[in-house]
This record gives C-alpha cells, structure tokens and sequence, in this order.
C-alpha cells in the first residue's frame, strides 16, 4: 500500500458526461501528480498541484481540470467525454522540494467511456 | 521538453537469466526512480536514487545513476516468474516534474 488513495477504482460513463476522479496524497505528501495511461502506453504526466497551487502542466486537454484543496486532496475533472478518454488515471504525491523526494502511485481509476 | 529514452522496449528470456535495461536523457535530473507496473494496477516504486554515481540494490535488483546525472540503469539477477511486468524509469527534474520512459516489458519463458 502506498499510501496514495484514489477514487473510484472503476467507472464507466457514456460520452459527452463528466466525472471527477479524486485522490488523496500519503500523509505529508505536499505534491500531488495527475497521469494518464492508455491501453499499453506508457504514463502521461497531466498536471502536478504543490500545497494547492499548479506547479507544472503536461498534455492536459482543455476538456480536463484539476484542483488540489486546502486539506491537500486533489480532483481530477473530466468533461465532455469521448471514447479516445477511456484510461486509467494515475495520482501520485510526492513531499516535493526537498532532497531525495521519492514519488508515490495510488492504484488507479479506471475510466470506461461508452 | 525533457525526455526518457527508455531500452529495451521488450525482453523475452528464460527464467533464471539475468535483466539489464537503461534510460538515457538530454537533461540532468536530480533523481531516478524506477517503477515496475503489472496490469491494471499502479506503479510499484522499487528503487530510488538521488546522487550522481549512486548505486542502489533492491534484493536482486540493482540500479545506478549515472554520474552525468542523464542516464540510469536497472539490472535484475537470476529473474524469476513474477518478476514479469512493465518497468519504468522516470526522472525528477527542475520543478518537481516527473518524467517517465516509454518502459520495458519483461516476458520470462519458465
């Protein structure tokens, strides 16, 4: 177990609906990291959130958003879904700015768009 | 951007062998971390490495990072059955970024 919790492990929702995937980080954990991974791709860094800020920015299309709250809990929004959205979307966190940050997954949604 | 060019992109060996793999960069990063994924489940880290020339070892794997700070391998010794999955190397740079390689799928024949 990671530590990094995410919900809801598995969704399937029809095209043109949204949805919001949620993560909270290991305790401690400041950085919160968004990836997307398609069937046999690789991990597709979306966005990254420091104590509530966004910190870096990756191939997130304008239909997606995410947020990272006070309580340092994170949620990924998807809108306007299409087929080509279907993927397991990955939360990391991470302490962030410090020496030997180490970088932690939770275990995924996976999200099914028919 | 920064990017990972992670080698092979697919091994087939038989049970007992040993693993070699290695991500090589344009830019330096600060730390290595590699990952192994089996399906529909997270990333799993297995090893961290976060000095230049540091050399790391997770009971039969080993990892280091290269002293020119844009290259890391992993090895793994006498591979057996369950070490089949997908591994990456991913790299954190300058703002916290983490980059990953496009990974290295490991088949093992018993």
């Amino acid at each position: 177990d990671s530590g990094v919790t995410q919900t809801p492990k598995h969704l399937i929702t029809a095209t043109g609906q949204r949805v919001t995937l949620r993560c909270s980080p290991r305790s401690g954990d400041l950085s919160v990291y968004w990836y997307q991974q398609s069937l046999d791709q690789g991990l597709q860094f979306l966005i990254q959130y420091y104590n509530g800020e966004e910190r870096a920015k990756g191939n997130i299309l304008e239909r997606f958003s995410a947020q990272q709250f006070p309580d340092l809990h994170s949620e990924l929004n998807l809108s306007s879904l299409e087929l080509g959205d279907s993927a397991l979307y990955f939360c990391a966190s991470s302490v962030a700015g410090q020496a030997g940050n180490t970088i932690y997954f939770g275990e995924g949604s996976w999200l099914t768009v028919v | 951007g920064q990017q990972l060019n992670q080698s092979p992109q697919s091994m087939f060996i038989q049970e007992g062998e040993d693993v070699s793999m290695n991500c090589t960069s344009s830019s330096i990063f600060n730390t290595w971390l590699w990952y192994k994924q089996e399906p529909g489940e997270g990333p799993v880290l297995l090893i961290a490495l976060y000095k230049a020339g540091e050399l790391t070892s997770n009971g039969r794997l080993t990892a280091q990072f290269g002293i020119t700070r844009k290259d890391s391998f992993l090895n793994i010794s006498a591979s057996i059955p369950s070490d089949v999955g997908i591994y990456f190397c991913a790299g954190l740079g300058g703002a916290q970024k983490l980059v990953f390689g496009q990974g290295t799928r490991l088949t093992i024949n018993p």
